[in-house]
């Protein structure tokens, strides 16, 4: 049982928008900043979002985060089937003071 | 770019201890300013934050686990290392490492991992 929240999969066809949803509380999302890791079928997760809504060099504007409340949300756009992969979200919890994870989401691209 | 990777044992006998190096190459580990962290993945799971340690020695470890961790960091060969004592089938996982950024924002915590190192499977079994 993950302290974060996502829904196991989402899908969508290609050239498509997709949201994926991440939830927490207020020792975590709530106070904290959240990241977002792409983890592509049996590689290493590789960062996509940091504090909730920038983008590493290299990420295309495709990606996109944005955080409310206790809940965090990853946007994906036009998507591609190369975009099929494991997306995670993560923050700190000042309660458990460790870092956490959501679940993960498996991303279809019909 | 800095590229990190991880070498180790792939097979550990239940009880015995998990070793596991990660050598940071493209950067130094004592130029400062970020955290090097040991993240972990059971087979077909999440990711689940093991502890960090920064060039300077100083640690920090998940509670959940912080009874059976060690970190340790060489900076004359730029790498750090994992133990993880008294293993069971339950330790068995892929395990990275990765870089940390952490920072503060009038309390509010900033982290993030990047890059990783591929990752090694570590299998507990006798």
């Amino acid at each position: 049982q993950s302290v974060l929240t996502q829904p196991p999969s989402v899908s969508a066809a290609p050239g498509q928008k997709v949201t994926i949803s991440c939830s927490g509380s207020s020792s975590n999302i709530g106070n904290n900043y959240v990241s977002w890791y792409q983890q592509l079928p049996g590689t290493a997760p590789k960062l996509l979002i940091y504090d909730n809504n920038k983008r590493p060099s290299g990420i295309p504007d495709r990606f996109s985060g944005s955080k409310s409340g206790t809940s965090a949300t990853l946007g994906i756009t036009g998507l591609q089937t190369g975009d099929e992969a494991d997306y995670y979200c993560g923050t700190w919890d000042s309660s458990l003071s460790a870092e956490v994870f959501g679940g993960g989401t498996k991303l279809t691209v019909l | 770019q800095v590229q990190l990777q991880e070498s180790g044992p792939g097979l550990v006998k239940p009880s015995q201890t998990l070793s596991l190096t990660c050598t940071v190459s493209g950067g130094s580990i004592s130029s400062g300013g970020y955290y090097w962290s040991w993240i972990r993945q059971h087979p077909g799971k999440g990711l689940e934050w093991i502890g960090y340690i920064y060039y300077s020695g100083s640690t920090y470890y998940n509670p959940s686990l912080k009874s059976r961790v060690t970190i340790s960091v060489d900076t004359s060969k730029n790498q750090f290392s994992l133990k993880l004592s008294s293993v069971t089938a339950a330790d068995t996982a892929v395990y990275y490492c990765a870089r940390e950024v952490r920072l503060k924002d009038y309390g509010d915590s900033r982290t993030w991992f990047d890059p990783w190192g591929q990752g090694t499977l570590v299998t507990v079994s006798s």
